[in-house]
């Protein structure tokens, strides 16, 4: 069974840029989340796609954009970078209905 | 909005001793209350789950309680071991939602 793998582990940035993060969810998986960590918080719920449709939403602005592909793998992009944007994204698959996560190790984005 | 307080955020205790972590939920609503940990440079992994029709649930040294009247939910590790050492944090959601709700983590030290 494969895990939840992310790509890429570190990258930086600089402000007024763009981002793509990916994500391969767990075998079976059908549901995508992505949360963002900054250092020392706990993960904050970004979105959540289901079967390549946005399932639900955190209170992040519309910069944040994703997608899900038919094989359930998921990307996030990040529009006109913001230093605050600097943190661990997650992501975690899941089945639905069942609240277990099965995360990643996270990219790391730092922008300067 | 929604809100998963935890406490403390920083614990050290001796190997063989036992740790408490506490947190309190906001949304009344949820019935899921599962705790992750998260080593250095690795994604939160699940240690332990409890639904809101169980009061309390074991597994080898970690256990964890759910007062539903108070919004309070604990998890204990007794008997810890130096590899315990870890972010952990505790989470709420609701059933077939779309989020999850963490807290902001403690840092488990245990000194061998």
């Amino acid at each position: 069974e494969t895990g939840v793998t992310q790509s890429p582990t570190h990258l930086i940035k600089t402000r007024g840029q763009q981002v793509t993060l990916r994500c391969s969810s767990q075998s079976g998986h059908n549901t995508v989340s992505w949360y963002q960590q900054a250092l020392g918080q706990g993960p904050q719920f970004i979105f959540q796609y289901y079967r390549e449709e946005e399932n639900g939403r955190g209170n992040f602005p519309p910069r944040f954009s994703g997608l899900q592909f038919p094989n359930y793998s998921s990307e996030l992009n990040v529009n006109a970078l913001e230093l605050d944007d600097s943190a661990l994204y997650l992501c975690a698959s899941s089945w639905p209905n069942t609240g277990e996560l099965f995360f990643g190790e996270g990219s790391r984005l730092t922008v300067l | 909005g929604e809100n998963v307080e935890q406490h403390p955020s920083t614990l050290s205790v001796q190997e063989g001793d036992s740790a408490v972590i506490k947190c309190t939920y906001s949304d009344s609503a949820s019935n899921y209350f599962p705790w992750y940990k998260q080593e250095l440079g690795k994604g939160p992994q699940l240690i332990i789950d409890i639904r809101s029709n169980v009061g309390e649930k074991k597994d080898q040294r970690i256990a964890v309680t759910l007062n539903k009247t108070a919004k309070h939910f604990s998890l204990h590790i007794t008997e810890t071991q130096p590899e315990d050492s870890a972010v952990y944090f505790c989470a709420a959601s609701v059933t077939g939602g779309f989020k999850t709700i963490f807290g902001a983590g403690t840092r488990l030290f245990v000194k061998a």
